[in-house]
């Protein structure tokens, strides 16, 4: 089956600075989204960016299908941004995730 | 926007009995709905496809007799974790897909079998 790869697997950040998370994967797919998966456990849906950039807010993702991976810039991080950044890619009628990249953001 | 309703949030149970999670999509209809699990500090993994009106599809070394899976209508599906056991203990979250828009989750369901 198709793999995904995120990196890195953890970051710490202070307060206010930028990141950039990468998800790499084997195959063509369909479609890709970036979640964050807060402490409780609540998967919330960032972006569904299966080509192009969309920006919302500090956040934004480019993903370049033909190269097989996609990027997610935060900016000016906050505390609140910490928690386990997931991409998932669909291909052949399933959701695949990634092993998450773990954002601490300290104050 | 859609929103996918999970219940209950969390659930303990004794080993041996049976548990049932649902997994409703309030404002839009879902053929297909997915459900996860997922171990402390891992990745999400993929257990089975639920598809309205039809049997689940279950993913390679998911026990289907042990997990239950009823899609009975379009905005609902039902997992039951049979004779529970301490190894089921994890997190379950269920999905629903909608097109174009990718796929929309539930907050997930915290079981612990003691």
């Amino acid at each position: 089956g198709i793999q995904v790869e995120q990196s890195p697997p953890d970051l710490i950040l202070q307060e206010g600075a930028n990141s950039t998370l990468r998800c790499n994967f084997s195959d063509s797919v369909n479609n890709l989204q970036w979640f964050h998966q807060n402490p409780w456990g609540q998967l919330i849906n960032l972006f569904y960016i299966p080509s192009g950039t969309k920006q919302n807010g500090r956040l934004s993702a480019t993903t370049v299908a033909t190269e097989r991976y996609s990027l997610l810039y935060i900016s000016s991080s906050q505390t609140t941004d910490s928690g386990v950044y997931f991409c998932a890619v669909e291909s052949a009628g399933k959701s695949t995730f990634g092993d998450g990249t773990t954002l601490t953001v300290k104050p | 926007g859609a929103v996918v309703s999970q219940h209950p949030s969390w659930v303990i149970c004794k080993s041996g009995t049976s548990v049932k999670i649902e997994c409703r999509s309030l404002d839009f209809q879902a053929t297909t709905m997915f459900w996860y699990r997922q171990f402390p500090k891992q990745s999400l993994m993929l257990m089975a496809t639920s598809n309205e009106g039809s049997k689940a599809t279950y993913e390679q070394g998911v026990e289907k007799d042990k997990f239950l899976i009823n899609h009975a209508s379009l905005t609902l599906s039902t997992l039951t974790v049979t004779s529970a056991h301490p190894e089921d203990s994890s997190f379950y979250i269920c999905s629903a897909a909608r097109g174009n828009y990718g796929y929309t989750f539930g907050s997930g369901t915290r079981l612990t079998v003691v």
